[in-house]
């Protein structure tokens, strides 16, 4: 059973609805990534956090994706403007080691459907 | 540009026989491969890292890593249906980048 929690498991949002996912960490994991896994299983990284802190985020996340991971709450991944595009499955992963050694633990994603 | 890719796509694999799954990366930074493991309908998980030249092996599952090449293999004996899902490689570096690269996975069929 996975101790990274996702929540929805599923949303389904019209074109220009805001979406928004939120992720528990697995207890005592400081480094909290987001991924996308489109419907040809390729895995787009979105942004990374060190407990609040941003370490790393793309082009698309600046744009019309926000994220943050407040302290002694949910971290939390939201688009403002859906396209139908964003249709994927949206995997939380947490570390205990930020850097390229950490084992990625996944939740068990937020599958989100843009009409 | 995919910067990890996998081969072959799709593999069936016959019960009690070896499976084998490749993957390269094109970024030669990377020093680090991993191999995950998703069942349909789940989440990825870790199956096995390697970072030295050579072979490891737990269990049924053995991975090989030729840093020269930056290639990878993974190779399952004694296949059971339950090894069927979608295997996925990821690469990353120790130093530097925090993100873990995935390739598009090779999902396996191991056929009872």
């Amino acid at each position: 059973n996975s101790k990274v929690i996702q929540t929805p498991r599923y949303l389904v949002k019209g074109q220009g609805q805001k979406a928004k996912m939120r992720c528990i960490p697995e207890k005592g994991h400081p480094v909290v990534f987001w991924y996308q896994q489109n419907k040809n299983n390729e895995f787009k990284f979105l942004i990374n956090f060190q407990n609040q802190e941003v370490l790393q985020q793309i082009d698309m996340t600046e744009k019309r994706f926000s994220a943050e991971c407040p302290s002694n709450s949910p971290c939390s991944l939201e688009i403002q403007s859906s396209e139908a595009g964003d249709s994927a499955l949206y995997l939380c992963a947490s570390s205990l080691h930020r850097g390229g050694t950490g084992q990625l633990y996944f939740g068990e994603g937020s599958k989100l459907t843009v009409l | 540009q995919q910067k990890v890719q996998q081969s072959p796509e799709s593999l069936i694999v016959p019960e009690g026989g070896m499976a084998s799954l490749n993957c390269t990366s094109s970024d030669r930074n990377v020093d680090y491969f991993w191999w995950y493991r998703q069942h349909s309908g789940k989440s990825p998980k870790m199956l096995m890292s390697i970072f030295s030249n050579g072979e490891k092996e737990e269990g049924r599952f053995t991975v090989h890593l030729n840093k020269a090449s930056l290639h990878t293999s993974l190779h399952i004996r004694d296949s059971q249906p339950s090894d069927s899902a979608l295997y996925l490689c990821a690469a990353s570096r120790t130093e530097g980048a925090d993100r873990l690269t995935f390739g598009k996975g090779t999902q396996l069929i191991i056929q009872p």
